[in-house]
């Protein structure tokens, strides 16, 4: 089946500093990528969504010059977390529409962020 | 808005029963539904999906009926494993190019 691959999975900064975490469409084009957060024992909620070629669109709430996101292709997305703090560790999940079947929407393994 | 309610877990089965978990939904249109399932740990993994009223979505022993007068799409398995416990994820997606509405998720514990 279909399969988005986030990179990495796990990581570890210092505050302050940025962070980069890709996520790619194996096998399908995706024009729409979208990029969640979930705390622990919460369900996913949404911070953006990237459409190839064009700038993100934030949900309220969500900083757009402290997440960054890049969609500069029909495979990849990037979501940069800047001048990253402690309150930015969370899970970070992205999920990508096929662009072939606008129905469903394939999810990433998730990417463990800790802020030290 | 679109909004999706599911039934609050934890809920503990004791292996091969029959599990249910409530989801009705909120939306405008007409909506696809899903269920996602996470493993600890992990990402979300799409365990069916519905696209029209009276579609029933089925995989791996699991369904669900998009119920459009009810507004329901309740997960069901006649005979729940201990590799089943997870958090369940009812999600909705209104129109296309919009992102998904999750539930709170419903976490499952299947004990041997």
């Amino acid at each position: 089946g279909a399969v988005v691959s986030q990179h990495p999975s796990w990581v570890i900064c210092k505050s302050g500093t940025s962070v980069k975490i890709e996520c790619r469409s194996l096998d399908f084009q995706a024009t729409t990528m979208f990029w969640y957060r979930q705390f622990p024992k919460q369900s996913l909620m949404l911070m953006a969504t990237s459409n190839e070629g064009s700038k993100a669109t934030y949900e309220q709430g969500v900083e757009k010059d402290k997440f960054l996101i890049n969609h500069a292709s029909l495979t990849l997305s990037t979501l940069t977390v800047t001048s990253a703090h402690p309150e930015d560790s969370s899970f970070y999940i992205c999920s990508a529409r096929d662009a072939a079947d606008g129905t469903t929407i394939y999810f990433g393994e998730g990417s463990w962020l800790t802020v030290v | 808005g679109n909004s999706v309610t599911q039934m609050e877990g934890p809920v503990t089965l004791s292996e091969e029963a029959f599990l249910t978990i409530n989801c009705t939904y909120t939306a405008t249109g007409y909506p696809s539904l899903f269920w996602y399932v996470q493993y600890p740990g992990e990402g979300l993994q799409l365990l069916l999906k519905a696209t029209k009223a009276d579609d029933k979505g089925s995989n791996k022993g699991f369904e669900a009926t998009y119920r459009k007068e009810t507004t329901s799409f309740h997960l069901e398995k006649g005979s729940v494993q201990v590799s089943d416990s997870a958090v369940y994820f009812c999600a909705l997606s209104g129109y296309s190019g919009y992102a998904l509405n999750f539930g709170k998720g419903t976490s499952l514990l299947v004990t041997p």
